[in-house]
């Protein structure tokens, strides 16, 4: 079966670094995109960015470039969404996902469960 | 606000049909296909139509997609009451190098 499981929900206080994860199985891990999308509390979807786990090419939706770090290790089939310091404006569900077709960025049919990350003093 | 525009929420009762609209410009659903999501509360988003009219293995006939130049809709047939939920268009936008949301439509079955 062809899943992406993501790390647990994280309660951080500002200022601090997190990073959480997104491991795929199931399928070759390092030839397809994995992107990754922001749902701030009783809000919409948004794409943060995508990461190719085979060489690495990360691109960063213009809102978080900077903001964010995507990383991936594809010996272990693993994705990485990180902050170096966290505001509460970061507090929000985050998801991985996978897009259906090998080498392409738009139609994403495996998604993870989520990351419930809060950020609060 | 979303590069994507959609009506926040709309309704219907069952049995009806009700269509979703989403609108963009040309250097996203004038210039690409259009994918639509639906996300039931408290779970992640889940594939529903793929190439602006494509249904994956597993979607009801009930829902369909089409396009007409720079706007987009989904239209949903014999409305269910699991059909309740947040629908949300995306499209790759050539200006942005990346895919684009709208806003998300929050369908309510009456």
């Amino acid at each position: 079966e062809v899943q992406l499981v993501q790390s647990g929900a994280q309660v951080k206080k500002p200022g601090e670094s997190l990073k959480i994860s997104c491991k795929g199985s199931g399928y070759i891990f390092s030839t397809y995109w994995i992107g990754w999308v922001r749902q701030m509390p009783g809000k919409g979807l948004e794409w943060m960015g995508l990461i190719y786990p085979g060489d690495s090419d990360t691109r960063y939706s213009p809102s978080f470039r900077g903001q964010v770090t995507l990383s991936a290790d594809k010996s272990i089939s693993t994705a990485y969404l990180q902050w170096s310091r966290l505001k509460a404006s970061d507090t929000a569900m985050y998801y991985c996902a996978r897009p259906s077709t090998v080498g392409t960025t738009d139609a994403f049919d495996i998604w993870g469960q989520g990351t419930m990350v809060i950020v609060s003093s | 606000q979303s590069v994507l525009t959609q009506t926040p929420s709309t309704s219907g009762t069952p049995g009806q049909r009700v269509t979703i609209s989403c609108s963009g410009s040309s250097s996203n659903i004038g210039g690409s296909t259009v994918i639509w999501y639906q996300q039931l509360p408290g779970t992640a988003p889940k594939l529903l139509i793929y190439d602006t009219d494509q249904r994956p293995s597993g979607v009801p006939d009930r829902f369909s997609g089409s396009k007409s130049g720079t706007s987009a809709s989904l239209a949903i047939s014999g409305l269910q009451s699991e059909d309740e939920a947040a629908y949300y268009c995306a499209a790759w936008d050539d200006s942005l190098r990346g895919p684009v949301f709208g806003g998300g439509t929050k369908l309510t079955v009456l």
